[in-house]
């Protein structure tokens, strides 16, 4: 079962936050969350991941509330280009054999000229 | 992060035939993953490619369909046996290696089976 809950798609005006949210109730403590997208069957893009503070790294912002139940990642100025497929997953950050991703359904985002 | 390759990037086949994608990294990592995305889904991990010892398949996953090697620590490879129409998907590599763990993927392999 997927750890995760996303919905299913949202879109935004380009140069806009982009601002997608997710929902991981039942992340255990030593879960990471990651966040990867997908645009046009390409394969997936890392864009960031995090523990329990908020992240940030030059393709987006990744907020996570404080009882870690639920994470938001931003893109702060969107463009065409961000359109994709992106997924949220929670994972043991341990490394090994607990490094494989069990992919959601994601959410479609759709940047509007 | 690593710089990984797949050999066909694309490929249309005859059902009953065989298909070997290759994956190449432009460096030495730890862990080397299979997935398969069909069409309008997610992915799905096939298995685990382990170097020098046997591959670790998920459930529904099995080797006599999906062989697998792993010969080092840069270069694997993924079998589609005995093709049928419903194998029609991209398939995935990835790789992680230490550090942060953080898993990269390949351009994927596009494969019709007629």
């Amino acid at each position: 079962d997927a750890k995760t809950t996303q919905p299913p798609s949202m879109d935004c005006a380009e140069g806009r936050a982009a601002n997608l949210p997710c929902n991981h109730s039942t992340i255990s403590g030593n879960e990471y969350v990651y966040w990867y997208r997908q645009i046009h069957s390409q394969g997936p893009q890392y864009i960031i991941h995090g523990l329990k503070n908020n992240e940030t790294n030059e393709m987006a912002s990744l907020i996570i509330t404080e009882d870690r139940k639920s994470s938001t990642l931003i893109l702060p100025h969107a463009t065409l280009r961000d359109t994709a497929v992106y997924y949220c997953i929670v994972r043991v950050g341990l490394g090994g054999a607990n490094s494989k991703l069990t992919f959601g359904k994601g959410i479609t985002l759709s940047v509007r000229p | 992060s690593a710089v990984i390759s797949q050999k066909p990037s694309r490929d249309i086949c005859q059902r009953g035939t065989s298909l070997t994608i290759q994956c190449q990294v432009d460096s030495q990592v730890t862990m080397m993953f299979w997935y398969r995305q069909q069409p309008g889904q997610s992915l799905t991990l096939i298995a685990t490619a382990n170097q020098g010892s046997e591959a670790t398949y998920e459930s529904g996953f099995v080797i006599d369909k999906f062989p697998i090697s792993r010969p080092n620590l840069t270069f694997s490879t993924l079998t589609v046996s005995n093709m049928s129409p419903e194998d029609s998907s991209i398939y995935l590599c990835s790789v992680s290696s230490g550090g942060t763990d953080t898993q990269y993927f390949g351009p994927g392999t596009r494969l019709t089976v007629l």
